[in-house]
């Protein structure tokens, strides 16, 4: 079945680094999905590409989609401690209407 | 707008009963409800998708007599976990998707279920 990896698993940063994480399916996708969930929530929609070559910046957040439609990945510049949490992908694909989360990156972020 | 509950938010039971969750969608309607279920640091696993009106397509591994799923009405979808053992222990969420065909989908809060 399909598959959606992430790399890193987890990463601790001092605030103000720069943080990328970076999703990897085993099949092409018709869109992909990235989601934040902090400790002991939900997860919280951020944002959804559909485009191959897709790129859209939400304030410090950076999401890319892959030319393949099988990658993408998320770039926070200056990492702030509310960026705390773990930030999954999720890849949709054409022939079927579920999701299909990544593994998931736990950011770490202190002072 | 496109909020999703889930009731109770957390349970606690005694192994062998059952536990009911709800999951509604506040402010439209969910031809589709999906049920997740995610273990401590991990990710979240599609359990089944439910659909108004209709049977549940459940995930390869998921025992469709034991995790129970009623989509009776356009707002709400219940998930019975039945005869439930520790190992169910585990945070279920739940999703709605508001139209047939739209990719996005509105999570709820999550219910954490803790079987002694």
């Amino acid at each position: 079945g399909q598959q959606v990896m992430q790399i890193p698993q987890y990463q601790h940063v001092q605030e103000g680094e720069d943080f990328t994480t970076y999703c990897n399916s085993s099949t092409t996708l018709s869109n992909i999905q990235w989601y934040k969930q902090r400790p002991g929530g939900h997860p919280v929609f951020l944002i959804q590409l559909v485009k191959s070559g897709e790129v859209k910046k939400q304030k410090r957040l950076t999401f890319q989609f892959g030319e393949a439609k099988k990658n993408s990945s998320l770039h926070i510049t200056a990492t702030q401690t509310t960026d705390v949490g773990t930030y999954f992908c999720a890849g949709l694909t054409g022939t079927a209407s579920k999701l299909t989360f990544g593994t998931g990156t736990r950011l770490q972020v202190t002072l | 707008g496109a909020v999703v509950s889930q009731h109770p938010s957390r349970v606690i039971c005694k192994s062998g009963t059952s536990v009911k969750i709800e999951c509604r969608s506040l402010d439209f309607q969910a031809t589709t409800m999906f049920w997740y279920r995610q273990f401590p640091k991990q990710s979240l696993m599609l359990m089944a998708t439910s659909n108004e009106g209709s049977k549940a397509t459940y995930e390869q591994g998921v025992e469709k007599d034991k995790f129970l799923i009623n989509h009776a009405s356009l707002t709400l979808s219940t998930l019975t976990v039945t005869s439930a053992h520790p190992e169910d222990s585990s945070f279920y969420i739940c999703s709605a998707r508001p139209l047939a065909g739209a990719d996005t989908q509105y999570f709820g809060p999550g219910t954490r279920l803790t079987v002694l």
